[in-house]
């Protein structure tokens, strides 16, 4: 069975205080692995989607990376509009299409 | 362009009542999946459809949850019998053809009384 654990659970940042959160993941066959963002009342906003152990992709502050085991999402410099739950996601096996196992998140609040 | 639209955005029902959750897809996605996330949880999968044919419904819980996507486009979660256990938010989310990148909608929000 796919399982996705994801740490810390909640994490405050002053602004401009560089983090990291962590997703660790067992899964039979990986086809991709997914960070969202959930803002409170709103559904998961994508932002990357890593296929293979050492690829890296970036967005403004955030930069996301794989390996065999976990991936990480990396916020440099974060700002209050940062703010929100982090979601990993990991799709495996074969087709086309297939589910999303999700981890619980990690919330993130960015203060001044 | 637009995004994956859901309806009703709340929705309140007393226990053993009927309710059907629509979902909208992204227009020419193929593929449409329904989550349900409770409150501090990460979603989790219900079903999803390829095309009019429902290709995976190993996370629906119990025959009281149903869904159907007739013409291919629109798709609606029906849910018997309610139970206050069955309060959540339901997602929807759709994909491209051959695309692995997962869009969601705003999510229901379903409470049981």
């Amino acid at each position: 069975e796919d399982q996705v654990t994801q740490s810390p659970e909640a994490l405050r940042l002053q602004e401009g205080e560089s983090s990291s959160l962590n997703c660790s993941y067992t899964v039979s066959g990986l086809r991709g692995l997914f960070w969202y963002r959930q803002d409170p009342g709103k559904g998961p906003e994508f932002l990357f989607t890593l296929y293979s152990a050492g690829e890296e992709k970036e967005k403004e502050r955030l930069k996301a990376t794989l390996t065999k085991k976990e991936s990480f999402l990396h916020i440099t410099a974060p700002k209050p509009e940062d703010s929100a739950t982090y979601l990993c996601a990991v799709q495996a096996g074969t087709g086309t299409a297939s589910k999303l196992t999700f981890g619980t998140g990690t919330r993130l609040q960015v203060t001044l | 362009g637009a995004g994956v639209s859901q309806t009703p955005s709340n929705k309140v029902t007393e226990k053993g009542k009927y309710v059907e959750l629509r979902c909208d897809p992204i227009s020419g996605h193929t593929a449409l999946y329904w989550y349900r996330q409770s409150l501090g949880q990460g979603p989790e999968f219900l079903i999803y459809f390829q095309g009019t044919g429902a290709a995976d419904d190993s996370g629906l819980p119990n025959d009281r949850f149903f869904a159907v996507r007739p013409e291919g486009s629109v798709s609606t979660l029906k849910i018997q019998r309610t139970e206050r256990g069955d309060s959540a938010v339901y997602l929807c989310a759709s994909s491209s053809s051959g695309g692995q990148t997962q869009y969601f909608g705003p999510g229901t929000r379903l409470l049981v009384l």
